[in-house]
């Protein structure tokens, strides 16, 4: 059963259209992470919630936002999408708790910018 | 900022031979973590290391968390054609149970029938 879902698993947009993705969990983690991921490269963090606790990286750029309206959901909306925005976008989840670290991932969406 | 070094880059290997990757650190991190990641899916976790010493197994699949904490590594041993794929290692270096992890860049490996 899948325990981190991303919808959609491809997504197209127009240069300078907003757009939303989203990412739900079943495992009841406190922390959920968006990730950026081009080509061959490593993923990138973006930011992560614990709770409701909002934690942006200093780099990511102010055209992405995220929401978390409950535990089981979270958000990435790009305001603006330019050609350089195109990539894997990951959502990742850990339990917050525990020592435990260990994150888990979904299985992205592929976004496109024309 | 704290980088990992994860070597080799790439690797082509034939069926059946064991494969055998790293990553390095100048600095301590508390957790290793091993991923596979497969073309246009999200990275799978393998291995999880909590311990300085750590040797576990999963599978044909074995991981060593380094003594100094500075490094890992993950053998697979008798390679199958579904091994293909990048295997990233990731670090967690705070005192938290949650936050950034470091990733190394990747291994890309290739097995030939």
């Amino acid at each position: 059963d899948a325990m981190v879902i991303q919808n959609p698993r491809y997504q197209v947009t127009q240069f300078g259209k907003p757009v939303t993705l989203s990412c739900s969990q079943t495992l009841n983690h406190n922390v959920m992470y968006w990730y950026q991921q081009k080509s061959s490269q490593a993923p990138k963090l973006l930011f992560h919630y614990y709770d409701k606790d909002f934690n942006n990286e200093a780099d990511t750029p102010d055209n992405f936002q995220s929401r978390r309206p409950n535990t089981s959901f979270c958000f990435l909306d790009i305001r603006s999408p330019g050609l350089g925005d195109a990539a894997m976008y990951l959502c990742a989840t850990s339990p917050g708790t525990g020592h435990i670290p260990t994150q888990y991932f979904g299985p992205g969406t592929r976004l496109t910018v024309l | 900022g704290q980088q990992l070094n994860q070597s080799p880059q790439s690797m082509f290997i034939q069926e059946g031979e064991d494969v055998s990757m790293n990553c390095t650190s100048s600095s301590i991190f508390n957790t290793w973590l091993w991923y596979k990641q497969d073309p246009g899916e999200g990275p799978v976790l393998l291995i999880a290391l909590y311990k300085a010493g750590e040797l576990t197994s999963n599978g044909r699949l074995t991981a060593q968390f380094g003594i100094t904490r500075k490094d890992s590594f993950l053998n697979i041993s008798a390679s199958i054609p579904s091994d293909v794929g990048i295997y990233f290692c990731a670090g967690h270096a705070g005192g938290t149970s949650y936050g950034k992890l470091t990733f190394g860049q990747g291994t890309i490996l290739t097995v030939h029938p």
